[in-house]
């Protein structure tokens, strides 16, 4: 069956440099990948989607990219500042609406 | 323009009690989701519904665990004879349901204990 990863548990960056996110995926690739930011005790929110037919994808200071052939897709925020610290879950959808998530990345920007 | 709606916000049962959580989309959303958050767990899928249709429970557990969205008023997910392990936050989510529209849209949530 399908899974998703994202690598890292936890990561910590300075304040002003870009935080890089990964996430990869098995077996087929979805035909939308979405990032969603999640606080302590609240429901996630929707940051940025990417279609399988797109390579990049930007929203202000953020950047998702996608790799049909590495099957991963990266998610970048760049000048990133403490406000910016919180968890950062991938997710997938296909035809099928309903999202299958990683189990996140723990975003810190220390001042 | 509200958001997606939960209540409560938190919710108390003792083992074998039912439990009934409250959704309310966002305004000329049609479709509604539900996913459960265990401790130290991603989020994952339990059932999508658009209005009066189950379109996929395939997440749901057979026993116990009911969903509806009817035609007027809030999508409600019920718990029957809850159990410890059922204690986790409950994520509504809605989607317009039409076209490319694929992001989804979260509720709050609702914090579920089993004392």
């Amino acid at each position: 069956s399908q899974k998703i990863e994202q690598n890292s548990e936890a990561l910590n960056i300075q304040e002003g440099k870009t935080a890089t996110l990964t996430c990869n995926y098995t077996n087929y690739s979805p035909a939308y990948l979405q990032w969603y930011r999640q606080d302590p005790g609240r429901g996630p929110v929707f940051l940025l989607l990417i279609r399988e037919n797109e390579k990049e994808k930007r929203k202000e200071r953020l950047k998702v990219t996608f790799d049909t052939t590495l099957k991963q897709s990266l998610f970048h925020i760049t000048a990133s500042q403490p406000a910016d610290s919180a968890t950062y879950l991938c997710a997938f959808s296909g035809s099928a609406r309903q999202l299958t998530f990683g189990s996140g990345t723990q975003l810190t920007v220390l001042p | 323009n509200a958001g997606v709606m939960q209540n409560p916000r938190h919710l108390v049962r003792r083992r074998g009690q039912e439990a009934r959580l409250r959704c309310s989309p966002m305004k000329g959303h049609s479709h509604v989701y539900w996913y459960r958050q265990l401790p130290e767990e991603g989020l994952k899928f339990m059932v999508y519904l658009q209005k009066e249709n189950i379109i996929d429970e395939s997440g749901m557990p057979k026993e116990r665990f009911s969903a509806e969205f009817p035609k007027e008023g809030p999508s409600i997910l019920r718990i029957q004879q809850v159990v410890r392990g059922d204690s986790a936050a409950y994520f509504c989510a809605s989607s317009p349901g039409q076209g490319e529209s694929y992001e989804q849209y979260f509720g709050p949530g609702t914090r579920l204990t089993v004392t």
